[in-house]
């Protein structure tokens, strides 16, 4: 089945504990991008990568990075996450050629 | 840069009802327009899409027409049913204001639907 996952789906952590939050795609897509979707706010781009080792950032990237090693994997990590990052965070991926986004189930983060 | 408008919710409906939830958009290039729904703890579905003036995306008994004059790409539904029960999420994707280089999705703010038996 063709599928974006995440994990983990659920993680409360404290201020500071370093984290990472997997994305994998089964679609040989090579666009790849980290979503946070906050109440009233909807959903905002933190970063996004064209390819394999090609990563840049979104609207809202500060405090987060991201690699992109291998075609299929793209983690966000959290070094030193604060309480403003407690969101719902989807990765999303589509093919270059063709206009449609897959997303993932979302991770919900809570920093306390 | 570019945004989305769309109707605030939450929207409570009875079912069979007709839905119309509205969405303007602005925009610097051409964009691609979509409506995007997120069921109950559950990621986003693409619903519907369109790519150029005057297509109309549907799907599942929805649909949507891109309109250029008016920026506009509003939802509509004939008969809603409690299954239609999500945050419904317009969206546009405009490559010309990225540079070309990044398919970013632009995002409304979501508008909650619940349809009553």
């Amino acid at each position: 089945e063709a599928q974006v996952t995440q994990n983990p789906r659920y993680l409360i952590t404290v201020t500071g504990k370093k984290l990472t939050v997997t994305c994998s795609q089964n679609m040989n897509h090579e666009y790849m991008s980290w979503y946070r979707q906050d109440p009233g706010l909807g959903l905002r781009q933190i970063y996004y990568s064209m390819n394999v080792e090609v990563t840049d950032k979104g609207d809202v990237p500060e405090g987060y990075k991201v690699s992109r090693k291998e075609k299929r994997n793209f983690p966000l990590i959290l070094e030193s996450p604060s309480p403003n990052q407690t969101s719902l965070y989807f990765c999303a991926s589509r093919r270059t050629q063709r206009n449609e986004q897959f997303f993932g189930p979302g991770t919900r983060l809570t920093v306390l | 840069g570019d945004s989305v408008t769309q109707m605030e919710g939450p929207v409570t409906l009875s079912e069979e009802a007709f839905l119309t939830i509205n969405c303007t958009y602005t925009a610097t290039g051409y964009p691609s327009l979509f409506w995007y729904v997120q069921y109950p703890g559950e990621g986003l579905q693409l619903l519907l899409k369109a790519t150029k003036a005057d297509d109309k995306g549907s799907n599942k008994g929805f649909e949507a027409t891109y309109r250029k004059e008016t920026t506009s790409f509003h939802l509509e539904k004939g008969s809603v049913q409690v299954s239609d029960s999500a945050v419904y999420f317009c969206a546009l994707s405009d490559p010309f204001n990225s540079g070309g280089s990044n398919y970013k999705l632009t995002f409304g703010k979501g508008t909650l639907l619940t349809v009553n038996p």
